[in-house]
């Protein structure tokens, strides 16, 4: 079974780097067809996406937060991490990792991505 | 970007009361609809995807429906389980985004 785990600081410094790692256990990061992404959650408000280490190696970020943001896969380690730049009271939130699986429905041809695994979510709150 | 809105944004309703939650896109999406499930404090958890495909271990109960904008997640027997927020998702391009929310209430 594959559980997924946040780690990182619980409060950062605005202007200043916000790192959180995603430690993977039950498997592997480098397994074929999944890819592994951050997702976020301000205080009392909806999900945001915030990008994905996609199975093919490459990185799509959300538009609005592209210019700050990093995902990287360390394969030695067994886990993903999220670099968020320049971070403000904004970037305040719950963040959570999550596996992306591209299922292939009944009568599709194609994969299609759904957030299959959760991890719990870890609270980062950006004050000085 | 593919905006995703939900309605009603909150509802209060009784153990078996039959309770359909909507969400429409800005754009067609075809059927690439996910809706996921969040209890307070906790993390999100896929109900169904692809517009009405159960997820493994997801009671009968929960269903889903439409495609292109308009779909619709419908709770046939409402149990005291269920009252929890539900969330659409898109996937049909990125960025992946995500609907509102529906807070559902024990009326």
């Amino acid at each position: 079974q594959v559980q997924l785990q946040e780690s990182g600081p619980g409060l950062v410094k605005p202007s200043q780097t916000l790192s959180l790692t995603c430690a993977v256990s039950g498997g592997s990061v480098s397994s074929g067809g999944y890819s592994w992404s951050w997702i976020r959650q301000p205080p009392g408000k909806g999900l945001e996406w915030i990008g994905y280490f996609y199975y093919s190696g490459s990185t799509y970020y959300n538009p609005s937060l592209k210019s700050r943001v990093t995902i990287s896969l360390d394969t030695s380690e067994n886990q993903f991490s999220l670099k968020l730049s320049s971070v403000s009271a904004a970037d305040t939130a719950v963040y959570y990792c999550a596996r992306v699986y591209a299922v292939v429905p009944p009568g599709w041809l194609t994969g299609f991505d759904i957030f299959d695994i959760w991890g719990q979510g870890t609270v980062v709150t950006v004050s000085s | 970007d593919i905006q995703m809105t939900q309605s009603p944004s909150s509802l209060s309703a009784s153990v078996g009361d039959r309770v359909t939650i909507t969400c429409r896109a800005s754009q067609s999406i075809r059927s690439y609809l996910n809706w996921y499930q969040q209890k307070p404090g906790t993390a999100p958890n896929l109900l169904i995807y692809a517009t009405s495909n159960l997820q493994s271990g997801v009671p009968s109960r929960f269903s889903g429906s439409g495609s292109g904008t308009d779909f619709s997640l419908t709770i046939s027997s409402l149990q005291p389980e269920d009252f929890a927020t539900y969330y659409c998702q898109q996937s049909y391009s990125t960025p992946l985004t995500f609907g509102g929310g529906t807070k559902v209430e024990i009326k």
